[in-house]
């Protein structure tokens, strides 16, 4: 099945407790990001990568991290969060090109962080 | 910067009745989607419309482009509990600076609709 993973669903930590959460997709997409959401703000776009070792900032990446060293993995680090990360966050893939991306992202199920 | 905005940003229908979300967006785009979230799940396309002029109906949900206007506008036809949701716009552009592929989507803030018997 088509799908992108996200680990884990539900995550409490401290203020300054590294954390990673995972991202993979299966189905050989260029294009990862990820993505917050909080109430009234809609999702915003944290990082994404265009392919592997290609990543960028996207609006709101300050306190984040990512790699892509494979082109099925995206994980978002945390180095030293704080209680304004508390959000909804998700990982979404897609093909790149003007055609092939046509069809929008895939989404992950989500990660509900908070942080204490 | 492109902003994506929605209205209303909350809905409260009767079952039974007809209601439109309206997504406009603030620089040139032919690419918009839209998207269904129930409470605490993740994002669920529901349609991609990628000219002007595009009109896609799945059920009782309408959506339409206008390009020109920058509007996009979602229709929803004799309302039912089952449609009650938060819905996203989103508007897709470029992910380089050639215009050549299309990556990053921008969202709105989203329209939470509630259903009422």
């Amino acid at each position: 099945e088509a799908q992108v993973t996200q680990n884990p669903r539900y995550l409490i930590t401290v203020t300054g407790k590294k954390l990673t959460v995972t991202c993979s997709q299966n189905m050989n997409h260029e294009y990862m990001s990820w993505y917050r959401q909080d109430p009234g703000l809609g999702l915003r776009q944290i990082y994404y990568s265009m392919n592997v070792e290609v990543t960028d900032k996207g609006d709101v990446p300050e306190g984040y991290k990512v790699s892509r060293k494979e082109k099925r993995n995206f994980p978002l680090i945390l180095e030293s969060p704080s209680p304004n990360q508390t959000s909804l966050y998700f990982c979404a893939s897609s093909f790149l090109g003007y055609d092939r991306g046509s069809a929008g992202y895939t989404f992950g199920s989500g990660t509900r962080l908070t942080v204490v | 910067e492109l902003k994506v905005e929605q209205n209303p940003l909350f809905l409260s229908m009767q079952e039974g009745k007809n209601y439109t979300i309206y997504c406009n967006y603030s620089t040139t785009s032919d690419r918009l989607y839209w998207y269904r979230q129930d409470p605490g799940k993740s994002l669920e396309s529901l349609f991609v419309l990628l000219s002007n002029g595009a009109v896609k109906q799945e059920g009782r949900l309408m959506a339409s482009l206008d390009t020109k206007a920058r509007l996009s506008t979602l229709h929803i036809t004799a309302a039912v509990h089952d449609l009650s949701a938060t819905y996203f716009c989103a508007v897709g552009t470029p992910a380089n600076a050639g215009g050549t592929s299309y990556g990053k989507l921008t969202f709105g803030q989203g329209t939470i609709l509630t259903v009422h018997p």
